[in-house]
């Protein structure tokens, strides 16, 4: 089945702990990114990657990191958390190409719902 | 810079239509939309290009104004099941032709539907 696995699905940790949010496709899809949503402020862009070692920042990177050294992963990094980065973490993935093709839908994971204390 | 939705939300009963509004104060490229039910992931609806096309999908259609810099979605007849959060998404870049990468989505419209 087609799918973007994200782990773990809920967390909750205290500030300043290193965590990481795995996130794994098996579309081969060249294109993957972060969203994190928070009631009142919708889905906001951490980071994006347009394919094995080519990220860049959304609109929301400060306190998080990526990287993407395989195609089919794209972990999202907190190194130090605080509790301003309490809430629900998706990471989604596409293929790039011509509209056509099926390519440039978002195909979401199940949500990462991490609470900082 | 976030696209901006109305309404935020809109209640109603099976059967009436509904309007959601998306708009941008940079030029848009491209506008995708999606739907997210309570406790689950956005699940894409359909993708518009400039050019002003309307697009169409069962009773869930849209269309995209790159002149007026926004996008409409219109659900017809709506059913039980559109009720949701619906957000729209707009492409930050020309070349992108409709491409997901640097997607900024609206804060979203919640649509209740009562039978």
């Amino acid at each position: 089945e087609a799918q973007v696995t994200q782990n773990p699905r809920y967390l909750i940790t205290v500030t300043g702990k290193k965590l990481t949010v795995t996130c794994s496709q098996n579309m081969n899809h060249e294109y993957m990114s972060w969203y994190r949503q928070d009631p009142g402020l919708g889905l906001r862009q951490i980071y994006y990657s347009m394919n094995v070692e080519v990220t860049d920042k959304g609109d929301v990177p400060e306190g998080y990191k990526v990287s993407r050294k395989e195609k089919r992963n794209f972990p999202l990094i907190l190194e130090s958390p605080s509790p301003n980065q309490t809430s629900l973490y998706f990471c989604a993935s596409s293929s790039t190409g011509a509209l056509s093709s099926g390519a440039n839908v978002l195909t979401f994971g199940a949500g990462s719902r991490l609470t900082v204390l | 810079q976030q696209p901006v939705q109305s309404p935020q939300a809109v209640i109603l009963r099976e059967g009436e239509d509904a309007v959601i509004n998306c708009s941008s104060s940079k030029a848009l490229y491209s506008v995708h939309w999606y739907r997210q039910k309570h406790g689950e992931a956005p699940v894409f609806l359909m993708i518009l290009l400039k050019g002003g096309e309307q697009k169409g999908h069962d009773k869930i259609s849209a269309s995209f104004n790159e002149k007026k810099q926004q996008s409409s979605l219109y659900l017809t007849a709506s059913q039980l099941s559109y009720s949701g959060t619906y957000f729209c998404g707009t492409g930050k870049r020309e070349y992108s032709g409709g491409g997901a990468d640097g997607l900024t989505f609206g804060k979203g419209t919640h649509l209740i539907i009562q039978p």
